[in-house]
């Protein structure tokens, strides 16, 4: 049961227009959602969360949208540059005992981003 | 500020043998968390462990286990391996309990033939 789904395994943008990636979850408890972008033998690499209490988080080139009622999240790049190809992941966390998420992530099956220069 | 610290980076291993992985997460740290990467599965949380403590556990069977010690080192444990069981495991550090960002290391690759 896939709890998170990032279903297009891959996205190909050209250089300085947008990147849009998309995530959607069926859980209702997630509370806390976070973006982490992967290169091939490397560790995922936090981008940018958002908690549910927000609609919108910025940090620079990348914004989170997330609707609630849709159970949707997406990412925004803008403008994509070509260092940005690599995998992306869509992750998110119940809210835990201790005022924030928990550490136990459920992450998407990732979609490869290929920024064209 | 050194990162997130797996060893070994590679390994091979005969089915039905067993393995251990290490993970060293960044100083200050005290919650590991451990996770499987499979093609078709993304990534997998296997388990957290937080003042020596196990503190979530994903859906794994019991052949998969782990520890910590008191420095915030963990150790995951496969037995019995399964053919299936190759994959990239990567470790998370966090500082707590309350996930702010995780910090991943490079993972260790295990190929069971």
């Amino acid at each position: 049961d896939q709890q998170v789904k990032q279903n297009s395994p891959s996205l190909s943008v050209q250089e300085g227009r947008i990147s849009i990636l998309n995530c959607d979850y069926t859980n209702s408890m997630f509370d806390y959602f976070l973006w982490y972008k992967k290169y091939p033998a490397e560790g995922p690499t936090f981008l940018i969360s958002i908690s549910s209490i927000k609609d919108k988080n910025e940090d620079g080139r990348f914004t989170v949208f997330l609707n609630k009622s849709a159970k949707h999240l997406s990412l925004h790049i803008v403008p994509s540059q070509p260092g940005d190809s690599a995998v992306y992941f869509c992750a998110a966390s119940e809210a835990g005992n201790y005022g924030g998420a928990t550490n136990k992530l459920i992450f998407g099956t990732g979609t490869l981003l290929a920024v064209q220069p | 500020k050194a990162g997130v610290t797996q060893t070994p980076r590679y390994l091979i291993k005969t089915r039905g043998q067993q393995v251990t992985l290490s993970c060293s997460p960044i100083s200050g740290h005290r919650s590991v968390s451990w996770y499987q990467q499979t093609p078709g599965q993304g990534l997998q949380f296997l388990f957290e462990y937080f003042s020596e403590t196990q503190r979530n556990k994903g859906n794994f069977p019991g052949r998969f286990s782990g520890r910590q010690f008191s420095n915030s080192r963990s150790e995951m444990n496969v037995s019995t391996l399964e053919l299936g069981d190759s994959a990239l495991y990567l470790c998370a550090s966090s500082p707590g309990l309350a996930n702010t960002e995780a910090f991943f290391g490079q993972g260790t690759r295990l190929t069971v033939v």
